[in-house]
């Protein structure tokens, strides 16, 4: 089964707008991650976050985790149209080796 | 290589019929993934494999799905007798040896299995 559940499905914001996706997962973790995917192919690691870090930045992208609330955000500030894509969050059930994905978030910047 | 590479990209198969699908890790990557992801869905995963430790099946839909890695390096899956609810884009990703957990998978860009 699925560990991680992102929110909203979809989100269609405006170049230049800030974009805020959710991931709540069910069971103790070591990490969590966030990968980008264009267009149904390969994903694209953009940020790991550890069970014992609060919140990690990288350029544009802004990753909280609240292991008591089970969740974590992604922001990404001043969007642009090239961040289109779909967004994913990925657990590791305490199982270091493997990770389990969620369905995702669609997002669409608009021009 | 410098990237996880994955052939073929696309492939159209006849119910029924076996497929192999192939992925080649990045150099050095003791762990490889296989994942599954239909339309519209998120990962699934299948099968990991790690230096020369046992493979974790666990995630092996039925017993018509194989996989192997030969030499420690390029891995290859095989689907029996092809269903149509196999049909989804098939993904390869590949760690250093500490784990995805450290560093993150390095994906392939897949391969897209139609079953007709």
């Amino acid at each position: 089964s699925q560990q991680g559940e992102e929110d909203p499905q979809a989100l269609s914001i405006q170049e230049g707008e800030n974009a805020t996706m959710n991931c709540s997962y069910k069971t103790s973790i070591n990490n969590l991650q966030w990968y980008r995917q264009n267009s149904g192919r390969g994903l694209v690691h953009l940020i790991l976050i550890r069970s014992n870090e609060r919140e990690k930045h990288s350029g544009r992208l802004r990753v909280t985790l609240d292991t008591s609330k089970k969740s974590s955000s992604l922001l990404i500030t001043a969007s642009r149209a090239a961040d289109t894509a779909s967004y994913f969050c990925a657990t590791d059930q305490y199982n270091f080796n493997k990770f389990y994905f969620g369905s995702g978030t669609k997002l669409n910047v608009k021009p | 290589g410098a990237g996880v590479s994955q052939s073929p990209s696309n492939k159209v198969t006849e119910k029924g019929k076996d497929v192999e699908l192939r992925c080649d890790p990045i150099s050095g990557h003791t762990a490889l993934y296989w994942y599954r992801q239909s339309l519209g869905q998120g990962l699934e995963f299948l099968i990991y494999f790690q230096g020369n430790s046992a493979p974790d099946k666990s995630g092996l839909p039925s017993d018509r799905f194989s996989a192997e890695r030969t030499g420690g390096s390029v891995s290859t899956l095989t689907i029996q007798r092809t269903q149509q609810e196999d049909s989804a884009v098939y993904l390869c990703a590949s760690s250093l040896a500490s784990g995805p957990g450290n560093y993150g998978y390095t994906f392939g860009s897949g391969t897209r299995l139609t079953v007709v």
